[in-house]
């Protein structure tokens, strides 16, 4: 089975730094992919993380500890156009999909 | 090309119609994906197609049909569907079965039930 909980809602401020959690429990795990979703758009991929550490891509920063089962998504410089939901999803190790969270739905204010 | 492709992009139906959403990529991927996605909701898998040959099938209604013509095509053939069945269907891609390769996801198809 598989449990992964994100925050529902989030709001911040542009130009600001906005962290996003996500923590996960799964009887085996591969990676841990962060997706971004325009209210009614497809998800669109954002990072995938495999060992632990810190992985930088421009505005945008993803962290895993595998250990802790535990991930955050970082934005940088935020725009009024980051206002979306963020969803974190498992690759669970023998399983033939990605398990999706909840999802956090970020509101970027002036 | 680099994406999933999605028709139509909204559909109204009623309860007593047959429609078909299309989903079509042409990146190779051996293993395509239907979710369904209600309104602040995060996407739940229905039907997975590996080979062309259906590998999940998540406990979906009958009132539901998937069909992979081949390996770059993926239909969902709608049948007597309730209300509660109107959501976004999002179909996926990925080069092969499993979450490691990340997905390509369709723009979606808008279900609207009336």
């Amino acid at each position: 089975g598989q449990n992964i909980d994100q925050p529902t809602e989030m709001t911040a401020t542009e130009g600001a730094i906005v962290q996003i959690n996500c923590t996960y429990q799964t009887s085996g795990f591969n990676g841990l992919f962060w997706y971004q979703q325009h209210a009614g758009e497809a998800p669109t991929f954002l990072s995938y993380n495999v060992l632990d550490g810190l992985e930088e891509k421009g505005r945008f920063s993803s962290f895993l500890s595998r250990s802790k089962g535990y991930s955050y998504l970082l934005l940088k410089e935020l725009q009024m156009k980051d206002s979306a939901s963020y969803l974190c999803a498992v690759d669970q190790t023998g399983a033939n999909n990605l398990f999706f969270g909840t999802g956090t739905r970020l509101t970027v204010i002036p | 090309d680099t994406e999933v492709t999605q028709t139509p992009k909204h559909l109204v139906m009623g309860m007593t119609n047959k429609k078909s959403l299309k989903c079509e990529q042409h990146m190779g991927h051996r293993a395509m994906y239907w979710y369904k996605q209600k309104a602040k909701k995060p996407p739940e898998l229905m039907f997975v197609y590996s080979y062309e040959k259906l590998s999940i099938n998540e406990s979906v209604p009958s009132r539901f049909s998937p069909e992979c013509p081949n390996s770059s095509l993926l239909n969902l053939h709608l049948h007597a569907l309730q209300p509660e069945d109107s959501a976004l269907y999002l179909c996926a891609s990925s080069q092969s079965i499993g979450g490691a390769y990340g997905y390509t996801f369709g723009s979606g198809t808008r279900l609207t039930v009336v």
